[in-house]
C-alpha cells in the first residue's frame, strides 16, 4: 500500500546531542512537510518542500534543518535538541498542482515521538 | 492571517450524536478539512468541504457555511473507538493553498 513512513517511531536523545528523523513516501507526492506537535496543540508547520524548493516558516528555529535528497525521502535534523523540543514530529505529503488538484489532502506518517533527556 | 477556534474538549455517550464546531477568520478561504487523530498517532483524513452545505460519509458528516466562517463535524452512533482528537484545518486561497492552518483540535471522550 502506498504510504508515508517515519523512522524511528520513538527517539530518545540527550540534551544537545544531534538527532535525525526520517520520512519516506511511496505516494510520489511533490510536497513534503514537517510538523511539530506538542500535547493538546495544533500541529505547527516547521518547513515544507515543494519539489526541491525548500520553504522555511519564519518562526522555525535555526536549530531545525531539513534535507530532501529525492522525491521519496525527507529528513529532519535537530542540531542541538533542547528540552523544549520534546514533541511528536509529523511528516506529511500532498500532491499539489496536479491535474486533479482540488483539495490537496495531506497524508500523514505515524509520527516520531522525541524525548530529550 | 488565520485564526481557527474549536472547543478544547467534549464528552459524549456511546450511541449518541455529537457535533464538534469550528469557526475561522481567515484572509482567504479555499476549503476546510476535518482530521481525526487518536492519541499518539498521526492525523487521518475525514472530510473536506469547499462549498456550503452538508457532506455525509457514513456515520460522519461535515457542514460548512462560508459566509459565517463556520463548520461542524457531526458524529452519529458514537462508538468507543471514536474517542480521539478532531482537527479542523483551513486551506488559504492564496500563498500556498496546499498549506492548511490547523486548529488545536477538540478532544472527544466517548464513555459507555
Amino acid at each position: 500500500d502506498a504510504m508515508v513512513i517515519q523512522n524511528p517511531r520513538y527517539q530518545v536523545t540527550q540534551f544537545g546531542k544531534p538527532v535525525t528523523l526520517s520520512c519516506s513516501q511511496t505516494l510520489n507526492h511533490n510536497v513534503m512537510y514537517w510538523y511539530q506537535q506538542k500535547s493538546s496543540q495544533a500541529p505547527k508547520l516547521l518547513f515544507h518542500y515543494y519539489d526541491k524548493d525548500f520553504n522555511n516558516e519564519a518562526d522555525t528555529p535555526d536549530n531545525f534543518q531539513s534535507r530532501r535528497p529525492n522525491t521519496s525521502f525527507c529528513f529532519l535534523d535537530i542540531r542541538s535538541p533542547g528540552l523544549g523540543d520534546a514533541a511528536m514530529y509529523l511528516c506529511a505529503t500532498t500532491l499539489a498542482g496536479g491535474p486533479i488538484s482540488g483539495q490537496e489532502t495531506q497524508y500523514f506518517g505515524p509520527g516520531t515521538r522525541l524525548l530529550v533527556l | 492571517g488565520q485564526n481557527i477556534d474549536q472547543p478544547t474538549e467534549m464528552t459524549a455517550t456511546e450511541g449518541a450524536i455529537v457535533q464538534i464546531n469550528c469557526t475561522y477568520q481567515t484572509s482567504g478561504f479555499n476549503g476546510l478539512f476535518w482530521y481525526q487523530q487518536h492519541a499518539g498517532e498521526a492525523p487521518t483524513f475525514l472530510s473536506y468541504n469547499v462549498l456550503d452545505g452538508l457532506e455525509e460519509k457514513g456515520r460522519f458528516s461535515s457542514f460548512l457555511s462560508r459566509s459565517k466562517g463556520y463548520s461542524y463535524l457531526l458524529l452519529k452512533e458514537l462508538q468507543m473507538k471514536d474517542s480521539a482528537s478532531y482537527l479542523c484545518a483551513v486551506r488559504p486561497a492564496s500563498g500556498g493553498s496546499y498549506i492548511p492552518t490547523f486548529g488545536r483540535g477538540t478532544s472527544l471522550i466517548v464513555h459507555p
